[in-house]
């Protein structure tokens, strides 16, 4: 089962940041969250990851909690082409097993003119 | 970086016939991965290669799918006897993984979408 927990729909207007929250309050000290998005009747899309320390790209940034407990997606400035399912992973571990990704029924991010 | 290729993109078939899709992933990528998903869903993990080795497979993986991934390039997938649960997105993702490391990324291909009739 996936151990992260995130609201099934959120609205966002374009230009305006959206702020995407994920909740995995049994996460272990050495598992890392990712992020991935899936547009329509596409794979989906790597996105940013992280251990502790909050982490930035071109696409996102990634705030996670000092307890680790929880994390949130910020994408700075929405634009259309942002609607799209994300999804919260928390990578699964030990990794000798090859660290499959245990999707969660994600985000619906629609993102509004 | 050409990205992972899935073919075919589409493929419609009856129930009881076989089908196969392959996958090409990312050159020089060393893992290997399938996963399934049905409408509403999120991606769920099938299998995984690391170069030719099959090294886990789920137990959605019933006796009638088999992957393979003969020379730790391309790999295909292979559903016998389809039924009308099978209808999916098969999905495919590679990485380039070295000993136990834990951040190698995940890169996924377009997806084989399967109808059953």
């Amino acid at each position: 089962d996936a151990k992260t927990t995130q609201p099934p729909s959120m609205d966002c207007a374009e230009g305006r940041a959206a702020n995407l929250p994920c909740n995995h309050s049994t996460i272990s000290g050495n598992e890392y969250v990712y992020w991935y998005r899936q547009i329509h009747s596409q794979g989906p899309q790597y996105i940013i990851h992280g251990l502790k320390n909050n982490e930035t790209n071109e696409m996102a940034s990634l705030i996670i909690t000092e307890d680790r407990k929880s994390s949130t997606l910020i994408l700075p400035h929405a634009t259309l082409r942002d609607t799209a399912v994300y999804y919260c992973i928390v990578r699964d571990y030990p990794y000798n097993q090859g660290g499959k990704l245990i999707f969660g029924q994600g985000t619906e991010l629609s993102v509004k003119p | 970086d050409t990205g992972v290729s899935q073919n075919p993109r589409h493929k419609i078939t009856k129930r009881g016939q076989n089908v196969t899709f392959r996958c090409d992933p990312i050159s020089e990528h060393n893992r290997l991965y399938w996963y399934r998903q049905t409408l509403g869903q999120g991606p769920e993990f099938l299998t995984y290669f690391q170069n030719e080795a099959q090294l886990e497979k789920s137990r959605l993986l019933s006796d009638r799918f088999s992957a393979e991934r003969p020379k730790g390039s391309f790999s295909t997938l292979e559903i016998q006897r389809t039924e009308q649960g099978d209808s999916a997105m098969y999905l495919c993702a590679s990485s380039l993984g070295r000993g136990q490391e834990v951040t190698d990324t995940q890169y996924f291909g377009p997806g084989t979408r399967l109808t059953v009739l």
